[in-house]
């Protein structure tokens, strides 16, 4: 079936742009994720939906980003007045909900900010 | 908050060889470990998990043991062979605490044919 899906799979933005990464779900899992990858790096905790409330904000690192979700599914991470620093591999995930751990990622987008 | 450190960052093996992976978690209260193979340009990938009422679990050659007391879980694969080769995963979580999930930093495992 259907896995995670993120769009773009690449983006080149110039320092002080906003960028938009989206997340599709699997279908039905109610919960979702965004992380961030560093080259070369583990995985940072951005975010956490469950259905469209956001109960964990507290990896985001500034207030520069944001994320919202819709009817339960699609997700966008919003990065405002973008910085070199935040260039990164930015993970999507999703998991059936409460209860059921197992996380699924997407592929990630790849984000270069010159 | 859970803490999850991760040895060796990198890793050679012969194909053929075994290799292992170490985790160290600081949340006693963690009772969910999933392993997690990231390939070049890919999401990671879950491949094997155990929950915390276990001490071992094998799928093929891979297995994952656990030593609660210890607060520390590993990986182990066997038989290697070069598509074994990627950055593996370990992570810490707090059963229906989704959002509470830890990972490690990575190993970088490359095996050579």
């Amino acid at each position: 079936g259907a896995g995670v899906s993120q769009s773009p799979s690449n983006k080149v933005t110039e320092k002080g742009k906003d960028v938009e990464l989206r997340c599709d779900p699997i279908s039905g899992h109610t919960a979702l994720y965004w992380y961030r990858q560093s080259l070369g790096q583990g995985l940072e905790f951005l975010i956490y939906f469950q259905g469209n409330s956001a109960p964990d904000k507290s990896g985001l690192p500034s207030d520069r980003f944001s994320a919202e979700r819709t009817g339960g599914s699609v997700s966008t991470l919003t990065i405002q007045r973008t910085q070199q620093e935040d260039s990164a591999v930015y993970l999507c995930a999703s998991s059936f909900g409460q209860g059921q751990e197992t996380q699924y990622f997407g592929p990630g987008t790849r984000l270069l900010v010159l | 908050g859970e803490n999850v450190e991760q040895h060796p960052s990198t890793l050679s093996v012969q194909e053929g060889d075994s290799a292992v992976i170490k985790c160290t978690y600081s949340d006693s209260a963690s009772n969910y470990f999933p392993w997690y193979k990231q390939e070049l340009g890919k999401g990671p990938q879950l491949i094997i998990d155990i929950r915390s009422n276990v001490g071992e679990k094998k799928d093929q050659r891979i297995a994952v043991t656990l030593n609660k007391t210890a607060k520390h879980f590993s990986l182990h694969i066997t038989e290697t062979q070069p598509e074994d080769s990627a950055v593996y995963f370990c992570a810490a979580s707090i059963r229906y605490n989704n959002n509470d999930m830890r990972f490690g930093a990575g190993t970088r495992l490359t095996v050579k044919p």
